[in-house]
């Protein structure tokens, strides 16, 4: 079992509807929790980040954290095309190490 | 520096040749992350640093990787005798410490290629 895991996609989404992105994690003891977006040929950038259960919203994200059912999520509302890109999880433990899902690829049509 | 730093941006080797990977962390940072990320591929943790320490080496592939850290800053990623499935971009990555709340940020990666 991988110690994060995300749905590969393509996840096509139709410009102004919501994108819904999942990832389950392994290790119980995972304490940070982060979204990053990486587009084709460039490294990851920073979009989300969560350390506690519910939600946090910031701009057209919001992140939703559920340590119980070790479960995170990002929403996308109102996707754009310059939201296409691969979105990335990753889960942090408490001595510093930080795991990465394999990402899900967004793909937003006009 | 504002962000971390990587050299070289792209490098073309032949196999079975030796090749140096660095990375300036952001200044201040303590926490420094390697990690290889194939061709559409995720992001395979390689190794982690906390100063000059590296209480995680899982990640190495093989005993043809190598990595040190000094001066609590620069970090060198080394590859001897590489072979065609070494090619990848090498993303180092920092933080600010190791706690609940710290965020790592990329640098913009090495990127290799084995012929």
């Amino acid at each position: 079992q991988k110690e994060v895991e995300q749905n590969s996609g393509p996840l096509s989404v139709p410009e102004g509807a919501i994108a819904s992105l999942n990832c389950t994690y392994s290790d119980r003891g995972s304490q940070s929790f982060f979204w990053y977006r990486q587009y084709s040929g460039k490294s990851p950038e920073l979009i989300m980040s969560i350390y506690s259960n519910g939600d946090k919203e910031d701009g057209r994200f919001t992140a939703q954290l559920n340590k119980a059912s070790q479960y995170v999520s990002l929403l996308i509302r109102d996707s754009q095309p310059s939201d296409s890109a691969t979105y990335l999880c990753a889960v942090g433990n408490s001595w510093g190490k930080f795991q990465f899902g394999a990402g899900t690829q967004v793909v937003v049509t006009p | 520096g504002a962000g971390v730093s990587q050299s070289p941006s792209n490098k073309v080797t032949e196999k079975g040749k030796d090749v140096e990977l660095r990375c300036d962390p952001i200044s201040g940072h303590t926490a420094l992350y390697w990690y290889r990320q194939r061709l559409g591929q995720g992001l395979e943790f390689l190794i982690y640093f906390q100063g000059n320490s590296a209480p995680d080496k899982s990640g190495l592939p093989s005993d043809r990787f190598s990595a040190e850290r000094t001066g609590e800053s620069v970090s060198t990623l080394t590859i001897q005798r590489t072979q065609q499935e070494d090619s990848a971009v090498y993303l180092c990555a920092s933080s600010l410490d190791r706690g609940l709340g710290n965020t790592i940020y990329f640098g913009e990666g090495s990127w290799l290629t084995v012929v």
